[in-house]
This record gives structure tokens, C-alpha cells and sequence, in this order.
């Protein structure tokens, strides 16, 4: 069966060009989690959608990162004009809806690399 | 705001060897706990989910136990072998929201 796809795999930017991440959850989950991982750090996170709607979105460093789901499905993570601080990788999981995903593990996508020169 | 902790950063032992990797966390209103393992350059696989009401979970050579009064989670790995060498990260979920630790680095040398 098909797991958390992730794309593209690797991303090489230049400092302020935008980019667009995509995560494919796995089918009929509909809590999805976005994470940002820099080299040798943790996890940090950055939002979840339920649904469609994204009930914390606290964890979204700037203005210049967005998110968006469409039909409890594809995720986007939109960054404009990016900054060499923003290189890492994009993790993105997903887990049954609310009620049980507070007791079902996160699956988790192989994420995007992101590189700004 | 929950911070969770993992001790120690970084683990190396001989093959066979059982061992025990900690985690600590500072809320203890948490839904559960996970244990999860990250190879390098892939996504994180869970290995075990401990609800908020369990005291442990068993998987094969792994178990892992949660003390919320404590705020504090264990893995144990019996008998290790060279493929569990990994980064191994625990997570605390509070409101919808998974947060994690800084891993462990575990290599398991032959």
C-alpha cells in the first residue's frame, strides 16, 4: 500500500526565489503534519491540518511560510523568497482523523531537501 | 509549552548488548507518547505508541515505558545488532500537536 509520498525529493534554490513543497497523505487520513528538520537538529514543528482546516499554525516560522489542503488530501507548504536559513528538510506525516490520532502512530513521508544559495 | 528532552545524544555499544535510551518530557497532559527510528536521509518510522492510560508497549527486542507522573519515557533494546544503528527520537503529543526530542544517535558496532 501506498505510504506519505513526498516531492520533489530534492530542491535547489536560489536565495529569494519561492518554492512549493507537496505531501501526499496516506488515503482516508485526515490529520496531516508539516515538520522541519535542520542538519544534525530535531524535528520542529510547523502545522497540522485537520481536515482541511489547520487548527495551529503556530509553529510557521514567518510570513513567508504558508500551507494549504485541498479535499482532505494533497498539502502544500509554500516559502517565498527564500533564505539560506531555510535550508533543511521538509518532513510531512499523517495519521487517522482526530478522534483516534491522538492514539494512532504518524506516518511519515522520506521529506523534500531544501538547498538556498 | 512542552519540551521534551533525549539523553544521551549520541550511544555506541558492541553487538548483543542491551541498552536503554531515555526521555523526558515537561507536560505531563499528554495523549501519548511514541518512539520512533530515522535512518539517515529518509522519514521517521514509528516503533512503538504508549497512550496517556498504558504503562508500557512490547514490540519483538523493544519496550518502551511511560511514567507521566515522572514525565518520563524509556526504550529498552535487548540484544542489539549493527541494523538497529539509527537515530532514535521520541515524541510527546499534547493537543493534536507531536513534539520531539533531539534523538539519540545509536550505532551498534560488530
Amino acid at each position: 500500500g501506498a505510504g506519505v509520498s513526498q516531492s520533489p525529493s530534492n530542491k535547489v534554490t536560489e536565495k529569494g526565489k519561492d518554492v512549493e513543497l507537496r505531501c501526499d497523505p496516506i488515503s482516508g487520513h485526515t490529520a496531516l503534519y508539516w515538520y522541519r528538520q535542520r542538519l544534525g537538529q530535531g524535528l520542529e514543528f510547523l502545522i497540522y491540518f485537520q481536515g482541511n482546516s489547520a487548527p495551529d499554525k503556530s509553529g510557521l516560522p514567518s510570513d513567508r511560510f504558508s500551507a494549504e489542503r485541498t479535499g482532505e488530501s494533497v498539502s502544500t507548504l509554500t516559502i517565498q523568497r527564500t533564505q539560506q536559513e531555510d535550508s533543511a528538510v521538509y518532513l510531512c506525516a499523517s495519521s487517522p482523523s482526530l478522534g483516534s490520532s491522538y492514539n494512532s502512530p504518524l506516518h511519515f513521508g522520506n521529506g523534500t531537501r531544501l538547498t538556498v544559495t | 509549552k512542552q519540551e521534551v528532552t533525549q539523553i544521551p545524544a549520541a550511544l555506541s555499544v558492541p553487538e548483543g548488548e542491551n541498552l536503554v535510551l531515555n526521555c523526558s518530557f515537561t507536560d505531563s497532559a499528554i495523549y501519548n507518547l511514541q518512539w520512533f527510528r530515522q535512518d539517515p536521509g529518509k522519514g521517521l518510522t514509528s516503533l512503538l505508541l504508549i497512550q496517556s492510560s498504558q504503562r508500557e508497549q512490547t514490540s519483538g527486542r523493544l519496550n518502551a515505558s511511560l511514567d507521566k507522573s515522572s514525565g518520563r519515557s524509556t526504550l529498552y533494546i535487548a540484544a542489539s545488532q549493527p541494523g538497529d544503528s539509527a537515530t532514535y527520537l521520541c515524541g510527546g503529543t499534547s493537543y493534536g500537536k507531536l513534539t520531539f526530542g533531539q534523538g539519540t544517535i545509536l550505532t551498534v558496532h560488530p
